[in-house]
């Protein structure tokens, strides 16, 4: 069965330093990843998504995520971190080429950012 | 172009009662997933459709049912309403014509609370 987790229900950091959002999925076939951010009151937005190809992929709002298929991970990071980016964070999995509409997700990381 | 819509976006109901939820997918999206989000479950799949069928099913209850229509717009609805169905309900679209195309689009939901 696929799963997802995510390391840290909760990340503080200040803003300007490092943002780095843990996800590790078991899976025994190449999965689809995706990174989702919710605003409160709000649904989700994509930031980012892997299926085949690179293994470093770009986001939206200057995130990026690398695909380790080694240590089955696929964390997010952004260099700098703005006030705008405290929300909470959604890693999700696809788990076959036939699980159309079926994302698994994790259980959200909230991130807080300090003036 | 438009992005995911859901009506309404509150609803209060009382234990024992029948709910319809709607979703207008983004243009020509011919998928649309159902989730449910609560804070002790985090976010799960409800069911997808795609073209009119049932494609996927989730691990709920027959209580809860979807239907698609011919313009690609999904209901879902929940009957005999307990307390514990109080949650985020969240709509999503996509193409999904292959798996590569997974990724996909939400509305803002619809907050139901059961009293």
């Amino acid at each position: 069965a696929q799963s997802v987790t995510q390391l840290g229900s909760h990340v503080s950091v200040s803003e300007g330093a490092l943002v780095l959002l843990r996800c590790n999925y078991s899976s025994s076939v190449p999965p689809y990843l995706f990174w989702y951010v919710q605003y409160p009151n709000q649904g989700l937005q994509l930031l980012l998504k892997y299926t085949t190809g690179a293994t470093l992929v770009k986001g939206i709002n200057g995130f990026e995520a690398e695909f380790k298929k080694s240590e089955t991970s696929f964390h997010l990071t952004k260099p700098s971190a703005h006030m705008s980016d405290a929300a909470e964070y959604f890693c999700a999995v696809i788990q076959s080429f036939t699980s159309y509409g079926k994302l698994t997700f994790g259980q959200g990381t909230i991130l807080t950012v300090h003036p | 172009k438009a992005g995911v819509t859901q009506t309404p976006r509150y609803l209060i109901k009382t234990r024992g009662q029948q709910v319809t939820l709607s979703c207008s997918p983004i243009s020509g999206h011919r998928s649309v997933s159902w989730y449910q989000q609560t804070p002790g479950q985090g976010l799960q799949f409800l069911f997808e459709y795609f073209s009119e069928t049932q494609r996927n099913k989730g691990n709920f209850p027959g209580r809860f049912s979807g239907r698609q229509f011919s313009n690609s717009r999904s209901e879902m609805n929940v009957s005999t309403l307990e307390l514990g169905d109080s949650a985020l309900y969240l709509c999503a679209s996509s193409l999904a014509r292959l798996a590569g195309e997974n990724e996909q689009y939400f509305g803002p939901g619809t907050r139901l609370t059961v009293t």
